[in-house]
This record gives C-alpha cells, sequence and structure tokens, in this order.
C-alpha cells in the first residue's frame, strides 16, 4: 500500500465550478501535508501547507484533513482557466521525507 | 534573487553514458532533495540530504548516485545501470526537514537516445 493515494484523474470541469481533490494516507505518524500544483513541464509550487487536523483557506483555496479517515482535501471554489494544472497532495512526519501522491490532472474549461 | 536553478533543462545521452544533472539553492537550505517525474507516476524520491556530507538513498536510489559537498548543491549523476532512465527530473530543498516546505527547481528532462 502507497503511503499516499490519490486518483490521477483527469478531472475537466466549467470556469466558476466547484473543484474536491482529495487523497488519502495510510500513515498515522503524518502530521504535516502539502498540496502543490504543478503546471505542465514545470516545477510543483507549494499551494497549501497545514499542520494536523483541520481546514485551511487561503484566498480560492481550502485545505481539509481528517486524521481520524486520513483523508486530504482540496476545494477550488469559482475555478479559472488558469487553476487547469496538476494538483499533488503529500504529507510527511518529522523522519525527513514527504511522500506525494501521484497527483490529478484537473482542466478547467471557459 | 534566491531559489532553486537546474541545469540543464534538456538532456539528451546514449545508452552507456553517465551523466550528472546540477541542483543549486542560495536558500540556505539544509535539505535537499532529488525526485524523479514520469507520465501518472507523481514524484518518486531518488535521494535526499539533511545535512552536508549525508544522504540517504529515497524509493528509487538504484542507478543513481548523488554527492553533497556544499550545502547549496546537490548533484545527481545518472549512471548507465539506470536501465530507464527517461524522465523529468525535479531537485527541491527546505530549510530543515520533512516539517518545512519544499521548494522545487524548473527541472530537467533527460531523454535516453
Amino acid at each position: 500500500q502507497k503511503e499516499v493515494e490519490q486518483d490521477p484523474g483527469p478531472l475537466s470541469v466549467p470556469e466558476g465550478a466547484i473543484v474536491s481533490l482529495n487523497c488519502t494516507y495510510s500513515n498515522s505518524a503524518f502530521q504535516y501535508f502539502m498540496w502543490y500544483r504543478q503546471y505542465s513541464r514545470k516545477g510543483p509550487e507549494l499551494l497549501m501547507y497545514t499542520y494536523s487536523s483541520g481546514n485551511k483557506e487561503d484566498g480560492r483555496f481550502t485545505a481539509q484533513v481528517d486524521k481520524s479517515s486520513k483523508y486530504i482535501s482540496l476545494f477550488i471554489r469559482d475555478s479559472q482557466p488558469s487553476d487547469s494544472a496538476t494538483y499533488l497532495c503529500a504529507g510527511g512526519s518529522t523522519l525527513g521525507r514527504l511522500y506525494f501522491g501521484r497527483g490529478t490532472q484537473l482542466t478547467v474549461w471557459p | 534573487d534566491g531559489g532553486i536553478t537546474q541545469s540543464p533543462k534538456y538532456l539528451f545521452r546514449k545508452e552507456g553514458q553517465n551523466v550528472t544533472l546540477s541542483c543549486e539553492q542560495n536558500l540556505n537550505h539544509d535539505a535537499m532533495y532529488w525526485y524523479r517525474q514520469d507520465p501518472g507516476q507523481g514524484l518518486r524520491l531518488i535521494y535526499y540530504s539533511q545535512i552536508v556530507n549525508d544522504f540517504q538513498k529515497g524509493d528509487i536510489a538504484e542507478g543513481y548516485s548523488v554527492s553533497r559537498e556544499k550545502k547549496e548543491s546537490f548533484p545527481l549523476t545518472v549512471t548507465s545501470a539506470q536501465k530507464n532512465p527517461t524522465a523529468f527530473y525535479l531537485c527541491a530543498s527546505s530549510l530543515q526537514g520533512s516539517t518545512d516546505t519544499q521548494y522545487f527547481g524548473p527541472g530537467t528532462r533527460l531523454t535516453v537516445l
């Protein structure tokens, strides 16, 4: 079983839709969770960083962590064509490395 | 202008050759990482280093080697022992370890001819 599981999609939505991206993880020691956005042929860039359970909001983006069910979510409100990218979730403990999901490819069409 | 640089952006290699990918950071980060990305595979960790002169194998270290002689540099050598080296290679760094945000470079696309 992989440490972090993520449905690769692809996911295609119309502009203005609410997008829900999800991951599950298996390691109970994970306390740090991140979402990265990666445009085609570019390096990933950090979108959201959360510690332990709870919600974190930043503009149109909301990250949720439910440690009881080992579930990580990213919501994008009022999605835009510029949000079209691959979204990677990641989790880690204090032991030196992150574990990434496979990434979900998102397309937002005008 | 702080950040992570990787060179070259594109690299072509003949079978049987070793090649070295460069990764430099001026963020004063202690930890550095190398990932490989294949279509639909996400990021797979090759090697990581948390301090100078020390590094650990990741999940797919076979056929790769690294060195960490300076804090700001973490070159990756793809050896001829790596059977399928064509991929997108990403270098990252973080302030200390897994609890810190990893910042990624722009990547190097390696193609074996």
